[in-house]
């Protein structure tokens, strides 16, 4: 089975612009996640999306946003981007059931200048 | 689990010696913990899973971990690491019937050839 996919791999936008992020789970899977990873904050939960529904939801600003698509595929936007958003934002999927093992794609690579 | 934290930040030793890294999580109702690891430009992996059984429990490469109840311990171990194993280590645990992971701050391991 293909792996967790993220799309792009890397991304430069200026302050105050907004960003989509797109990310396609294993197969089969139907829940996604996503996380950001900073130096400073280590790796943080943003949200998680089970057939279409939001979850659970982390402690992040509203400007950061997600959705699913019936076929399990999973968008995030980030909008009026800070300095701080610049980070590596992960997205894993797991199967239904009661496994919570989640696998993670390679995360896109945000950079805020 | 409501919390993870990793005791060692940054760990350097030599091929074949000993590994064990400290996790201890804070009590959250169900109990499932994961050890996941970076190696440098490559996305997580999980290393292995405690969800209920036999506390001591196997991964891949030959890490194991224990989980110790008592002292909201998950401690990772590999009795002989190699130059390979050099890459950042997470303990992360599920907050409560969710599929959110927490993590701890990671701790970076190198080995010296």
């Amino acid at each position: 089975k293909a792996g967790v996919t993220q799309t792009p791999r890397y991304l430069i936008k200026t302050r105050g612009q907004q960003v989509t992020l797109s990310c396609s789970p294993i197969s089969g899977h139907r829940s996604v996640s996503w996380y950001q990873q900073t130096p400073g904050q280590g790796l943080q939960f943003l949200f998680e999306y089970f057939s279409e529904t939001q979850r659970n939801k982390g402690n992040f600003p509203g400007r950061f946003s997600g959705r699913q698509f019936s076929n399990s595929r999973s968008e995030m936007n980030v909008s009026t981007l800070e300095l701080g958003d610049s980070a590596l934002y992960l997205c894993a999927s797991r199967p239904a059931g009661v496994s919570y093992e989640q696998y993670f794609g390679p995360g896109t690579r945000l950079t805020v200048t | 689990a409501q919390s993870v934290s990793q005791h060692n930040h940054h760990v350097i030793l030599s091929e074949a010696a000993s590994l064990e890294l400290g996790c201890n999580y804070s009590y959250g109702g169900t109990v499932n913990l994961f050890w996941y690891v970076q190696y440098p430009g490559q996305h997580l992996q999980l290393l292995l899973k405690y969800f209920s059984g036999d506390p001591l429990v196997k991964g891949i490469k030959g890490f194991e971990a224990e989980f110790i109840k008592s002292k909201f311990s998950f401690n990772l171990r590999k009795p002989s690491v190699q130059w390979s194993d050099t890459a950042e280590y997470f303990c992360a645990g599920r907050s409560g019937n969710t599929g959110k992971l927490i993590f701890g701050q990671g701790t970076t391991l190198q080995v010296k050839p």
